[in-house]
C-alpha cells in the first residue's frame, strides 16, 4: 500500500520569497511521486514527476522537487514566488498498476 | 483530442434524482480513472477502466454508483437517487498506461450540487 502525507495544510510566502512544500510519501515499492497544481475551479495540472531517472527533478513554472529515499520525503520547491503561484498543491504517489493516492493538499497563499 | 473533457462543468439535482457525467479521454489513452472532490481537498478514488473493462472499483460506493466506458462512446459514471453528501467535484483523469510512471491527465471536473 502507498501513502502520501503533506506535512502543512497552509503555507503563505510573500512574493520573491522562496516556497517549500513538504511531502512525505510511503510505498511497498519504488514509488512514482507526481506534484500537482489546482488553480481555483480549475482541473490538475501536473508540475513535475519523479520516475527514478533522477532525485532532482525540475519541473514547469520553475518549480523542482528532490526525492529523498533515506528520507521518504519528496518536497517541491521554488526559488522566487510569484502571485500566480496561489493555489492549491497535491502530492501524489502512485504505485504499478495502481490507482493515484493523493495528499490532503497545501494551500498557498502568496501576499505582495 | 488532446485534453480530457468532461461534461457538463455543473449539475444540479434534487435529492433523490439521478445525475449523469461524462468523460472522454485523451485519444489514445487506455486507462480512465475517477475521482471525487469534496471540500475543496480531498481527493476520493472511485474506479478505473482500462479500455471498457473495470480495473479497480474498489474506492465505489456499491448501491448507488454505477460507471462505464463503453467503445465509441464517452465514459460515464451515474448516481442514483443522489443525497446530499454526492455534492462535490467529480473529476476524471486519463492515462496512457498502467507504468507506475506514467501521469493522469485531468479533466477541469462536474460539480454536483444535490439540493
Amino acid at each position: 500500500a502507498q501513502s502520501v502525507t503533506q506535512l502543512d495544510s497552509h503555507v503563505s510566502v510573500s512574493e520573491g520569497t522562496p516556497v517549500l512544500l513538504r511531502c512525505n510519501y510511503s510505498s511497498s515499492y519504488s514509488p512514482s511521486l507526481f506534484w500537482y497544481v489546482q488553480h481555483p475551479n480549475k482541473g490538475l495540472q501536473l508540475l513535475l514527476k519523479y520516475t527514478s531517472a533522477a532525485t532532482l527533478v525540475k519541473g514547469i513554472n520553475g518549480f523542482e522537487a528532490e526525492f529523498k529515499k533515506s528520507e521518504t520525503s519528496f518536497h517541491l520547491t521554488k526559488p522566487s514566488a510569484h502571485m500566480s503561484d496561489a493555489a492549491e498543491y497535491f502530492c501524489v504517489v502512485r504505485a504499478v498498476w495502481g490507482k493515484f493516492q493523493f495528499g490532503a493538499g497545501t494551500q498557498v497563499v502568496v501576499t505582495p | 483530442g488532446e485534453e480530457v473533457a468532461q461534461t457538463p462543468k455543473h449539475l444540479v439535482r434534487g435529492e433523490g434524482q439521478k445525475a449523469k457525467l461524462y468523460c472522454a479521454p485523451i485519444k489514445g489513452h487506455s486507462y480512465v480513472f475517477w475521482y471525487q472532490q469534496v471540500l475543496k481537498n480531498e481527493f476520493k478514488f472511485l474506479i478505473s477502466f482500462q479500455n471498457e473493462n473495470v480495473f479497480d472499483e474498489t474506492g465505489m460506493p456499491k448501491e448507488r454508483f454505477s460507471a462505464k466506458c463503453l467503445p465509441n462512446s464517452p465514459c460515464s459514471l451515474e448516481i442514483q437517487a443522489t443525497k446530499l453528501e454526492d455534492s462535490a467535484v467529480y473529476f476524471c483523469a486519463s492515462s496512457q498506461s498502467t507504468q507506475g510512471d506514467t501521469e493522469a491527465f485531468f479533466g477541469q471536473g462536474t460539480r454536483l450540487t444535490v439540493v
